[in-house]
């Protein structure tokens, strides 16, 4: 069983631009997770999904940044005209259909550069 | 507001010691605990997962503990090896209101000197 599969594992990226990164849960996971660690700080947890809804998105900044979690495909985060404090590693997690409590199984994350 | 605190924030200890990591939580509502190893430059490494009605998991040479009412969890490694020298972190799932995502410590840096 694969595990969670993070793509693509670095991105750079120039202010203003646009940064797209996606997250394949484990299979049988229809729970995703996503966090950001900004440089010397703690993991954050930014928004959570199931298939082709958002749960909670109380941890994302309000402009620029989305997420999505279609029917078929990967999830993905959104992050329009990227600026240089948007740099940091981004990490997804699934879970079990348990959701709440279950185990979360995290991917190597994506570590953003804006230049 | 969920917040996790871990102690020390790095530790560094000869091969072969007993050692506790340290967390706290300062809301007790929550689903369960969770804790994990992060080596530099990866993902995280889930290792324990505690439920909010267990007291304790074990896995080969770990051991995590629970007291949800006073707010802690510690993390007991036996016989430490180099190899257990990464990054642990701490995270509750809270229940009730707030972020359903894991709210996290910033960790505690460990070093095994061979």
């Amino acid at each position: 069983n694969a595990g969670v599969m993070q793509n693509p594992r670095h991105l750079v990226r120039r202010r203003g631009q646009e940064a797209r990164l996606r997250c394949s849960p484990m299979k049988g996971h229809s729970h995703v997770y996503w966090y950001r660690q900004l440089p010397e700080e703690g993991l954050k947890f930014m928004v959570y999904l199931q298939k082709e809804n958002i749960i909670d998105e109380s941890g994302m900044p309000k402009e620029r940044f989305s997420a999505e979690f279609p029917k078929e495909g990967p999830s993905i985060l959104r992050i329009q005209q990227v600026v240089r404090g948007d740099s940091a590693a981004y990490f997804c997690a699934s879970s079990p259909p348990g959701g709440r409590y279950d185990t979360q199984y995290f991917g190597p994350g994506t570590r953003l550069t804006v230049l | 507001k969920q917040e996790v605190t871990q102690i020390p924030a790095a530790l560094s200890v000869p091969e072969g010691e007993n050692l506790v990591l340290n967390c706290s939580f300062t809301d007790s509502a929550i689903y369960n605990l969770q804790w994990f190893r992060q080596d530099p430059g990866k993902g995280l490494t889930s290792l324990l997962l505690i439920q909010s009605s267990q007291r304790e998991q074990t896995s080969g040479r770990l051991n995590a503990s629970l007291d949800k009412s006073s707010g802690r969890s510690t993390l007991y490694i036996a016989a430490s090896q180099p190899g257990d020298s990464a990054t642990y972190l701490c995270a509750v799932r809270r229940s009730g209101g707030g972020a359903d995502g894991l709210t996290f410590g910033k960790g505690t840096h460990l070093i095994i000197q061979p």
